[in-house]
């Protein structure tokens, strides 16, 4: 069975710095797809970034980047030079490959930037 | 682009009710997605169909039908609202390919039950 984990609940940083979200993972399947989201105070959730298991350089998008430790089935997410509009929830999510389940969600890390 | 619209917006109903939430998207992507989401929870998923006329039960399917009778359309019904409920039902859609599952998010159906 798929799970995902978000032991994070909340973070705060100062504006500029750089912050780390953490999400680990469990499956039995040998690919799959990992992401990220981003749930803002109005409540809109919109696509981050994602990882494909059988690609071993991490992805970036912006000021996004991954950090994709397979042994560790791991996958964090790194936001560089944050802004105070980064402040948010930010969801973890795993979709295996070889089936036709949905993607199961983290419970959400809530991101406060501070000025 | 495409877009995601969830009616109604916001939905206030009685105890024991049957409420119906809809959901239309014109990505043309074959999979759509119902969750539910109480206030600092995360998403749980409730029902999911990857074509037209299909239907998968997700975590938290019981009190809860759905139909996906056209392809850009998906829509959940709360067979009996409980009495104090609140939450927010979120749809979703994403294509199968090269983009597999990323998730597109519609605006959110706010519904509370008196």
């Amino acid at each position: 069975a798929q799970k995902v984990t978000q032991t994070q609940t909340s973070i705060s940083v100062m504006e500029k710095t750089t912050v780390t979200m953490d999400c680990v993972y469990e499956t039995r399947d040998s690919s799959y797809f990992l992401f990220w989201y981003k749930q803002t105070a109005s409540g809109e959730i919109v696509f981050l970034i994602r990882q494909d298991s059988y690609k071993k350089e991490n992805a970036t998008e912006g000021h996004y980047s991954l950090n994709f430790q397979k042994p560790k089935s791991s996958i964090g997410l790194i936001i560089t030079a944050t802004q105070i509009e980064d402040s948010a929830v930010y969801f973890c999510a795993m979709r295996e490959r070889n089936n036709n389940n949905a993607p199961r969600f983290g419970a959400g890390t809530k991101l406060s930037v501070k000025p | 682009g495409g877009i995601i619209t969830q009616t109604p917006k916001f939905l206030i109903g009685q105890e024991g009710q049957k409420l119906t939430l809809k959901c239309q998207q014109n990505f043309n992507h074959d999979t759509m997605y119902w969750y539910r989401q109480d206030s600092g929870k995360g998403l749980r998923l409730i029902y999911y169909s990857i074509t037209e006329n299909d239907l998968q039960k997700g975590d938290l399917s019981e009190g809860y039908d759905a139909s996906r009778e056209k392809k850009s359309s998906f829509s959940l019904t709360v067979t009996s609202a409980q009495k104090n409920e609140m939450a927010v039902f979120l749809c979703a859609s994403s294509i199968s390919g090269q983009n597999q599952d990323t998730q597109y998010f519609g605006p959110g159906t706010r519904l509370l039950v008196l």
